[in-house]
C-alpha cells in the first residue's frame, strides 16, 4: 500500500530559527512529490519535485528529493510567525492521484 | 496563474436536504478535478476524481449515489451531497490540474486547490 509519512507531526520554534520538515514515502509508481502549506483554508502549492538531488528554492523555503532513500525535506530559514501552518507532503502516483502525508503542524512563536 | 474557486465557502443545512458545491478553475482549463474531504486535524482524503465529459471515479468506501459529481465543462465541476446527514459535516476541498496544453508535464502533475467549503448538517 502506498504510504507517505511526515515527521515531526508537530514542531514549535522561535521566530528566526531554521526548521527542517521530513517526508518519507513508499509508493509503487512514483511520479512527483509535492509540498503544500495549509493555513486555515485549503492548501497552497509550494514545490513540485520530480528529480533527485535538485534543490528547489523560493525565498526562505527550499526543498530537495532523494529518490534512492525515498524521502524529501522542506527547509525554512529565518522563520517568521506567518510561516505557522500545517505543511503537507503529497505524492503523485502513476494514476495521478495525490496521496497525502499526515502533515506537520509548525508553530512559530515570536 | 492557477486560481481555483469554490462556492459556497460555508453552508449550513438541515438533515435530509441536498447541497451542491461548485468548483471552478478561473484562469486555466482543467481536464481533471479532484474532490477531497478533510476532518479536523486530519489530512485530506480523496473522495473522487472528476474527468470532463465522463463519469467520476470514486475511491473505495465513497458512495457514488450520495456524492454526485458532474464535470460538465473544462472549468467547472460540481459535488452534490444528497440527503445530507450530520456525519457528512466536513470541509470539502476541490483541486484542479491543468490540461497538457496549458501546463505541460509539470503543470499536469500539480494540483491547485480551491479555498474549501465547510458543510455543517444539523
Amino acid at each position: 500500500e502506498d504510504k507517505v509519512v511526515q515527521s515531526p507531526l508537530s514542531l514549535v520554534v522561535h521566530e528566526g530559527d531554521t526548521v527542517t520538515l521530513n517526508c518519507s514515502y513508499e509508493v509503487t509508481n512514483f511520479r512527483s512529490l509535492l509540498w503544500y502549506k495549509q493555513e486555515k483554508k485549503a492548501p497552497t502549492f509550494l514545490f513540485m519535485l520530480t528529480s533527485s538531488g535538485i534543490e528547489k528554492k523560493s525565498g526562505r523555503l527550499s526543498s530537495i528529493l532523494d529518490k534512492k532513500e525515498l524521502f524529501s525535506i522542506l527547509n525554512i530559514t529565518a522563520t517568521q510567525t506567518g510561516d505557522s501552518a500545517v505543511y503537507l507532503c503529497a505524492l503523485i502516483q502513476g494514476a495521478q492521484k495525490l496521496v497525502f502525508g499526515q502533515g506537520t503542524r509548525l508553530t512559530i512563536n515570536p | 496563474g492557477a486560481v481555483v474557486s469554490q462556492h459556497p465557502s460555508r453552508v449550513i443545512c438541515k438533515s435530509g436536504t441536498s447541497v451542491k458545491i461548485e468548483c471552478r478553475s478561473l484562469d486555466f482549463q482543467a481536464t481533471t478535478m479532484f474532490w477531497y474531504r478533510q476532518f479536523p486535524k486530519q489530512s485530506l482524503m480523496l473522495m473522487a476524481t472528476s474527468n470532463e465529459g465522463s463519469k467520476a471515479t470514486y475511491e473505495q468506501g465513497v458512495e457514488k449515489d450520495k456524492f454526485l459529481i458532474n464535470h460538465a465543462s473544462l472549468t467547472l465541476s460540481t459535488l452534490t451531497v444528497t440527503s445530507a446527514h450530520p456525519e457528512d459535516s466536513s470541509f470539502y476541498i476541490c483541486s484542479a490540474r491543468k490540461s497538457w496544453l496549458a501546463g505541460g508535464w509539470e503543470g499536469t502533475d500539480t494540483q491547485y486547490f480551491g479555498p474549501g467549503t465547510r458543510l455543517t448538517v444539523l
